[in-house]
């Protein structure tokens, strides 16, 4: 069994913070890694993904991995209402399926 | 537009009456997957497919079969469905790593 796992949360930021993502996984032959929003009663989205040790930056969107420490986050900047929503990781390994995490509640508070 | 399409949306029924979710995908992926999302578990992958005729078990294949005789549909089935069966269905099509989901499916077994 392969597990991502993430703090459920809530975690609530104010307006104009950042947001810290924070997840884990456990299969050390993992080589791509997702972050997915989904906002209430609506279909995951991809927010970006990283496959490198390092930060990647996408707009308001960073990630950075660590496959030592089988690590990876997602920073959201500025944070506004609209990113209040449930961030999924997602991973895919060394065969051919994808495993997500359950998810953090994000609320941004204006 | 890019799109995957699931149907029905919303289906109540009763333990052990066969039933069949479809999902369709114009973005002539190859790779395509369905999951359940339960409460606390997250998104869970059922079953895969690779291509056309090839299929394989995810981590909850159990009460579950899928077929692919064509590239674009990948339908679910549930021949005997049960109450623990209960839950929000969404098809993904995968290009690269990153999935496209289909709006989900909320599926009610009494």
């Amino acid at each position: 069994q392969k597990e991502v796992e993430q703090n459920s949360g809530p975690l609530s930021v104010p307006e104009g913070a950042i947001a810290s993502l924070n997840c884990t996984y456990s299969d050390r032959g993992s080589q791509s890694f997702f972050w997915y929003r989904q906002y209430s009663g609506k279909s995951p989205e991809l927010i970006m993904f990283i496959y490198s040790n390092g930060d990647k930056e996408d707009g308001k969107f960073t990630a950075q991995l660590n496959k030592a420490s089988q690590y990876v986050s997602l920073l959201i900047r500025d944070s506004q209402p609209s990113d209040s929503a449930t961030y999924l990781c997602a991973v895919s390994g060394t065969g051919n399926q994808f495993y997500f995490g359950t998810g953090t509640s994000l609320t941004v508070i204006p | 537009e890019a799109q995957v399409t699931q149907n029905p949306r919303y289906l109540i029924t009763v333990t052990g009456k066969k039933l069949t979710v479809t999902c369709s995908q114009n973005m002539n992926h190859e790779y395509m997957s369905w999951y359940r999302q339960d409460p606390g578990l997250g998104l869970r992958q059922i079953y895969y497919s690779m291509n056309v005729e090839v299929t394989d078990k995810g981590d909850v294949p159990e009460g579950y079969k899928v077929s692919r005789k064509e590239k674009r549909n990948f339908p679910l089935i549930l021949e005997s469905p049960s109450p623990n069966q209960t839950s929000l269905y969404f098809c993904a099509s995968t290009l690269g790593g990153t999935q496209y989901f289909g709006p989900g499916t909320r599926l009610l077994v009494l």
